[in-house]
């Protein structure tokens, strides 16, 4: 059975570091490329990062660019996601998810989510 | 970016209704969308892809269609099951986007 389990969630102030954990199995890990997606409270997905099998590809929306590291270590079958320079409208629920097979772009499964709040 | 719109945002619907929801996208995505499924307080689930191809799992009453900028998500008799947030998602280029969600609701 796949699974991807979350873990890292947490409350933190602006400008301040988080770092969400991802840990797959069920499936070979590496050979897929992997993302995190987040929403906020009420809101619609939005796509943050993705990472292809060897973490040699990465791509990140704009609003984190500089910000935010997706990266993995195949040897744990896990997947990371490093915030910092955090801003109020970064809190949101955060999944990671996996692309779908052949690599395409929609995601097959997905975590059940950490929420991260950044608020003072 | 492409800019991906959903209509329409809410839908009211009984039981064993057929139902669309359409989305629409800024530029040509030819056929590289996906439509997903939200429960309250869950992940989203995949329910098409390539925009009509149906995942695995999923029931025989939700049909996908369209192709370059219009694409239609169909639940063809709705079951309580079925009454969620629907996204779709495009996936031809960086950024992905997703559509802004149709909230499916008991009429």
């Amino acid at each position: 059975e796949v699974q991807l389990v979350q873990s890292g969630g947490g409350l933190v102030q602006p400008g301040g570091s988080l770092r969400l954990s991802c840990v797959a199995s069920g499936f070979p890990f590496s050979t897929y490329w992997i993302l995190w997606v987040r929403q906020a409270p009420g809101k619609g997905l939005e796509w943050v990062a993705n990472i292809n099998q060897d973490g040699g590809e990465k791509y990140y929306v704009d609003s984190v660019r500089g910000r935010f590291t997706i990266s993995r270590d195949n040897a744990k079958n896990s997947l990371y996601l490093q915030m910092n320079s955090l801003r109020a409208e970064d809190t949101a629920v955060y999944y990671c998810a996996r692309h779908g097979r052949l690599g395409d772009g929609f995601f097959d499964y997905w975590g059940q989510g950490a929420l991260v709040t950044v608020s003072s | 970016d492409i800019q991906m719109t959903q209509s329409p945002s809410t839908l009211s619907a009984s039981v064993g209704d057929r139902v669309s929801i359409t989305c629409r996208a800024s530029q040509s995505i030819d056929r590289w969308l996906a439509w997903y499924q939200q429960q309250p307080g869950k992940a989203p689930k995949v329910l098409i892809y390539k925009a009509s191809t149906l995942e695995s799992g999923v029931p025989s009453r939700f049909s996908g269609s369209g192709s370059g900028t219009e694409f239609t998500l169909t639940i063809s008799s709705l079951q309580p099951a079925d009454f969620a947030v629907y996204y779709c998602q495009q996936y031809k280029t960086y950024p992905y986007i997703f559509g802004q969600g149709t909230k499916l609701e008991i009429k």
